[in-house]
């Protein structure tokens, strides 16, 4: 049973480009979440979506990041007009319904890189 | 507005040794409390989890316990050895809202 996976692992962007990050979460798993990790710190929640739905985006910025989980394919974090302080490990974890259990699972992350 | 907060922040402790890390919250609202590792260059690992309704769980060399009153929860890494040299992470979050909190993560080193 594969893992959460991401890709891709490394992102190398200049500023005022598009990110794009994707994530597929574990099999049998419809909950998705996306949590940004800065140097020397512990992971911020940003949003947490189930299949075609955005269950809850508090922690997103209000301006440049969008996230989905469409019906098919993986989870996508699009991050647009990047800048220097979008540099981070960006985490995807997932986990069966929330009813029967709070675990989550992560994904290895990916790393974006903002020259 | 930290809602979990870790202490210390770094640890060095002997091969075999038992390493002790702390965790704090301030909402009461939380009642799930996981311990995550992370290896440099890798995701967050599930290590183990508690519930308020008991004040221990152990797993292995692994041990949570809990202080509801204190909204305190510890993780004790019993026998240490150098593989679990790693960085820790303490998280809160309340059922079935699965936003988890995370604490900044204690760094243990463990010396041979």
């Amino acid at each position: 049973n594969a893992g959460v996976m991401q890709n891709p692992r490394h992102l190398v962007r200049r500023r005022g480009q598009e990110a794009r990050l994707r994530c597929s979460p574990m099999k049998g798993h419809s909950h998705v979440y996306w949590y940004r990790q800065l140097p020397e710190e512990g992971l911020k929640f940003m949003v947490y979506l189930q299949k075609e739905n955005i269950i809850d985006e508090s922690g997103m910025p209000k301006e440049r990041f969008s996230a989905e989980f469409p019906k098919e394919g993986p989870s996508i974090l699009r991050i647009q007009q990047v800048v220097r302080g979008d540099s981070a490990a960006y985490f995807c974890a997932s986990s069966p319904l929330p009813r029967d259990s709070n675990e989550q699972f992560f994904g290895p992350g990916t790393r974006l890189t903002v020259l | 507005q930290q809602q979990v907060k870790q202490s210390p922040q770094s640890l060095i402790v002997q091969k075999g040794g038992i390493s002790i890390i702390n965790c704090a919250y301030e909402n009461t609202a939380f009642d799930y409390f996981p311990w995550y590792q992370q290896f440099p260059g890798k995701g967050p690992a599930l290590l183990i989890a508690i519930r308020p309704d008991v004040s221990e769980k152990k797993e292995g060399r692994f041990t949570i316990s809990f202080n509801k009153s204190a909204k305190q929860f510890s993780l004790h890494i019993m026998d240490s050895q150098p593989g679990d040299s790693a960085t820790y992470f303490c998280a809160a979050a309340s059922w079935g809202n699965n936003r988890l909190a995370f604490g900044k993560g204690n760094q243990v080193v463990v010396i041979p």
